[in-house]
């Protein structure tokens, strides 16, 4: 099966920056995916990767280590609207299945 | 306007009785999933499907059945035999065979069983 470790909870206030990090155990991997859920609503999609290396998306940049088995989220200038549950997910070669983590809840502080 | 549709949004049954759950997607999406969401929860994969008449077991399978006779639809039974069913349910799809890793989520549906 997959294993994904993400922190439970992280405060900050606005206009800081946020690195919430992602751990994985799969074989088969194919990618890291973020998506962001706010409270009663749809996750929605944030960010991929499935090479090492950062990709930039605005506020919000993703990092991954395919060696480490490792990836980040970085929200920079962070707003009221950032709270949030920020979610990892792996994609899996060859397979359609999408594993979703436990999820981050991140609280943004006037 | 093209998405994924999960009806209806909220639903209230008996226990012993068994619920259908709506999704249908006008995304030509290949792939179709269900999750389930406990309150503070991350996002359970139940049943996902890659293909019409193809669908594989999740990690939380038990309890559910599903079908996928259609591209556009996917819906999920919730049986008698799922111990605990009270929880949000959620709808994806995506298109992985054609590049697209990205997923699409319909609104959910909450289920609570008295």
């Amino acid at each position: 099966g997959q294993s994904l470790e993400q922190p439970s909870e992280v405060t900050a206030v606005e206009g800081a920056i946020v690195q919430i990090n992602c751990t994985y155990q799969t074989s088969g991997f194919y990618g890291l995916s973020w998506y962001q859920q706010h409270d009663g609503g749809a996750p929605t999609f944030l960010s991929y990767n499935a090479l090492d290396g950062l990709e930039e998306t605005g506020r919000f940049s993703s990092f991954l280590s395919r060696s480490d088995s490792y990836g980040y989220l970085l929200l920079q200038e962070l707003q009221m609207k950032d709270s949030a549950s920020y979610f990892c997910a792996v994609s899996l070669l060859g397979d359609y299945k999408l594993s979703f983590g436990a999820g981050t809840t991140v609280t943004v502080r006037a | 306007d093209g998405g994924i549709t999960q009806s209806p949004k909220y639903l209230f049954r008996k226990e012993g009785q068994n619920v259908t759950l709506s999704c249908e997607q006008n995304l030509n999406h290949d792939a179709m999933y269900w999750y389930r969401q406990d309150p503070g929860q991350g996002l359970r994969l139940i049943y996902y499907s890659q293909i019409v008449n193809d669908f594989q077991k999740g990690d939380i399978a038990e309890g559910y059945s599903v079908s996928r006779e259609k591209k556009e639809s996917f819906p999920l039974t919730v049986t008698s035999a799922q111990k605990n069913p009270t929880a949000f349910y959620l709808c994806a799809s995506s298109s992985p065979g054609q590049g697209s890793t990205e997923a699409f989520f319909g609104q959910g549906t909450r289920l609570t069983v008295v």
